[in-house]
């Protein structure tokens, strides 16, 4: 069955980027969507965006300026990157199956100064 | 962006019960509908998807419908392990989002 497991530093810098790596492991990514989403208590669930394993991307609006989701040419990983971070960024990550799931356990990143 | 708008924010209720958990979307979302049970400390594990269809291996007591644009989630039996938070999520239409959730307690 697949899993999928986040990875990348728990500590970012105000200003810097964050980048969290997403491992798929049990299934190939082709043929489907792969999601990053992020949760606070303040703001709940928010979809960062998703990339196709083509490499297809497609982002929130809200974030689209500052993400970059990518494919590695091995398809066994895909990754985010958010620059520019501040406080308001630090959540729990979450790298996601589209539609059928399943999703990682969850990465908590946190920014700081 | 679509809305989803779950309701209730908050539910209690007791082993055995029958509970019922609603999302209305903001305009269509065909069945584009997911149902999320997520514990504390643990990432959401999905229910069901396309709106009513079980994922493999999550007990029958939980079942989803579609009626328009209003999904329901239910749960027949409380059993003590499906005391947690549920979310809808809609996947028609990026970005996607998530009801606010509904927090089922004891």
């Amino acid at each position: 069955q697949v899993q999928l497991q986040e990875s990348g530093p728990g500590l970012v810098k105000t200003s810097e980027t964050l980048s969290l790596s997403c491992t798929v492991s049990g299934d190939t990514i082709n043929n489907f969507y792969w999601s990053w989403i992020r949760q606070t208590p303040g703001r709940g669930l928010e979809w960062i965006g998703h990339i196709y394993y083509t490499g297809s991307t497609d982002y929130n609006p809200s974030l689209k300026s500052r993400v970059t989701i990518s494919i590695d040419t091995s398809k066994t990983h895909f990754s985010l990157k958010l620059n520019s971070v501040t406080a308001a960024d630090t959540a729990i990550y979450y790298c996601a199956r589209d539609h059928v799931g399943p999703w990682g356990q969850g990465a908590l990143v946190t920014v700081s100064s | 962006d679509i809305q989803m708008t779950q309701s209730p924010s908050s539910l209690s209720a007791s082993v055995g019960d029958r509970v019922t958990i609603t999302c209305r979307a903001s305009q269509t979302i065909n069945t584009y509908l997911c149902w999320y049970q997520q514990k504390i400390g643990k990432a959401p594990k999905l229910l069901i998807y396309a709106a009513s269809s079980l994922q493999s291996g999550v007990p029958s007591r939980f079942s989803g419908s579609a009626s328009g644009t209003d999904f329901t989630l239910t749960i027949n039996g409380l059993q003590p392990e499906d005391f947690a938070t549920y979310f809808c999520q809609q996947s028609y239409r990026t970005p996607y989002t998530f009801g606010q959730g509904t927090k089922l307690e004891i």
